[in-house]
């Protein structure tokens, strides 16, 4: 099945200590999104590519950066993760741009742990 | 800026009661809605959306969800829950011209047997 597959599920790092999440898919799509999402909140947009073309929220601190290679890969770089930055990080991704109203498809998500 | 509130922090139904999930949404043009539902330690998945035309939209897993512009509303609903329903239920709206999705603080619904 095609699918959003977010690697590792569970990642447990060292405060300052830079750690990177993982993204693939095999969809095909366009638009690779990025959410933070903290215990019993919303998930929180933190930026999107449209292709290869990177679009950051206002909101998101410096201390997180991404990367897509490729179509089938995003990464999620953490440079200096700090004990507020503990949450899921959710990949999801979707066919076009289309003023955000083409569905978007989820991973199971990455839970981070800050020690 | 459009937002979604989801009223309802927490709700308990009975196993083969009725469930309706409550979701507001404030902007000034109409907004495309969705339904996604959040298991334990999962991603989300949809449940359905709403773009245009038919008011009341079917989704997978026998929900349903109707968009009431009067009432600002699009309330998901299920005749009868099943223990599996159990998860944490997001509204989400969006509209043509802005890529950001932007959701609710989520509704988590407890089955009792």
């Amino acid at each position: 099945d095609a699918m959003v597959i977010q690697n590792p599920r569970y990642q447990v790092t060292q405060f300052g200590k830079p750690v990177t999440l993982s993204c693939s898919q095999t969809l095909n799509h366009n638009v690779m999104y990025w959410y933070q999402q903290k215990s019993s909140q919303a998930p929180k947009l933190l930026f999107h590519y449209y292709d290869k073309d990177f679009n950051n929220e206002a909101d998101t601190p410096d201390n997180f950066q991404s990367r897509r290679p490729n179509t089938s890969f995003c990464f999620l770089d953490i440079r200096s993760p700090g004990l507020g930055d503990a949450a899921m990080y959710l990949c999801a991704t979707s066919r076009d741009q289309q003023g955000g109203t083409d569905t978007q498809y989820f991973g199971p998500g990455t839970r981070l742990t800050v020690l | 800026a459009q937002s979604v509130t989801q009223p309802d922090i927490h709700i308990t139904v009975s196993e083969g009661a009725s469930l309706e999930l409550r979701c507001n949404y404030s902007y000034g043009a109409t907004p495309y809605l969705f339904w996604y539902v959040q298991s334990p330690g999962q991603g989300l998945q949809l449940l359905l959306k709403y773009f245009s035309g038919d008011t009341l939209v079917q989704g997978i897993k026998g929900f349903e969800a109707e968009f009431k512009r009067s009432q600002s509303s699009f309330n998901l609903r299920k005749p009868s829950v099943h223990w599996s329903d159990a998860a944490e239920y997001f509204c989400a709206v969006a509209f043509f011209g802005n890529e950001k999705l932007t959701f609710g603080t989520g509704t988590r619904l407890t089955i009792i047997p």
